[in-house]
């Protein structure tokens, strides 16, 4: 069965640097590209970044451009999101979550990790 | 950028009741709109993509309409299980959410 499995979140402190994964099992991770979905305390989602199937397309919301940064290890199975210059407000759970398209991209999110929190605080 | 209104924001109802809600669009986006389903400390779920089309194991007293601007997904019959936040989400360009629903228990 699909597995998505986040983890790396933690306090960290503001303009600091963290580091993510998303391990992924049950299917061809290399077939599909990912998205990052951040959640802050109390609030609803938001879209993070997407990386197409094979790592050649990045795509980010406007308040992470410059600061975060998406890549994928397909053949470790692999998804990453490396957080720079963190801000308070950056304080979320972050869940990675499956593109549903095959080989393609703007597709539903058909499977979703479980989440990992990370708080930005002095 | 493509904006997403929900409503209502917050919803009470009963078991048994038949329950809708709105997701309207800034701009056209044909039937690129999923809906998802939220229950406090768990990961969204998947419940509807390409704006009615059920996703599998989905129950089917769940249903989603429209296309354009606006939408709506319907509960036929609303069950305990169901009591949860619900999002919708457009696929047109960038991924947005909307703000959601808060379904509780009346």
């Amino acid at each position: 069965q699909v597995q998505l499995v986040e983890s790396g979140g933690g306090v960290v402190q503001p303009g600091r640097s963290l580091r993510l994964s998303c391990a992924a099992s049950g299917f061809t991770f290399s077939s599909y590209a990912m998205h990052w979905v951040r959640q802050a305390p109390g609030k609803g989602l938001e879209w993070v970044s997407f990386i197409s199937y094979d790592g050649s397309k990045k795509y980010y919301v406007d308040s992470v451009k410059g600061r975060f940064t998406i890549s994928r290890d397909n053949p470790k199975n692999t998804l990453y999101l490396e957080m720079s210059g963190l801000r308070a407000e950056d304080t979320a759970v972050y869940f990675c979550a499956r593109d549903g398209f095959y080989h393609d991209s703007g597709g539903p999110f058909d499977y979703w990790g479980q989440g990992t929190l990370v708080t930005v605080s002095s | 950028d493509i904006q997403l209104t929900q409503s209502p924001s917050f919803l009470s109802a009963s078991v048994g009741d038949r329950v809708t809600i709105t997701c309207r669009a800034s701009q056209d986006i044909t039937t690129y709109l999923a809906w998802y389903q939220q229950k406090p400390g768990q990961a969204p779920k998947l419940l509807i993509y390409a704006a009615s089309t059920l996703q599998r194991g989905v129950p089917p007293r769940f249903s989603g309409r429209g296309s354009g601007t606006e939408f709506t997904l319907t509960i036929s019959s609303l069950q305990p299980e169901d009591f949860a936040t619900y999002y919708c989400q457009q696929l047109n360009g960038d991924p947005v959410f909307g703000p959601g629903t808060k379904v509780v228990i009346q």
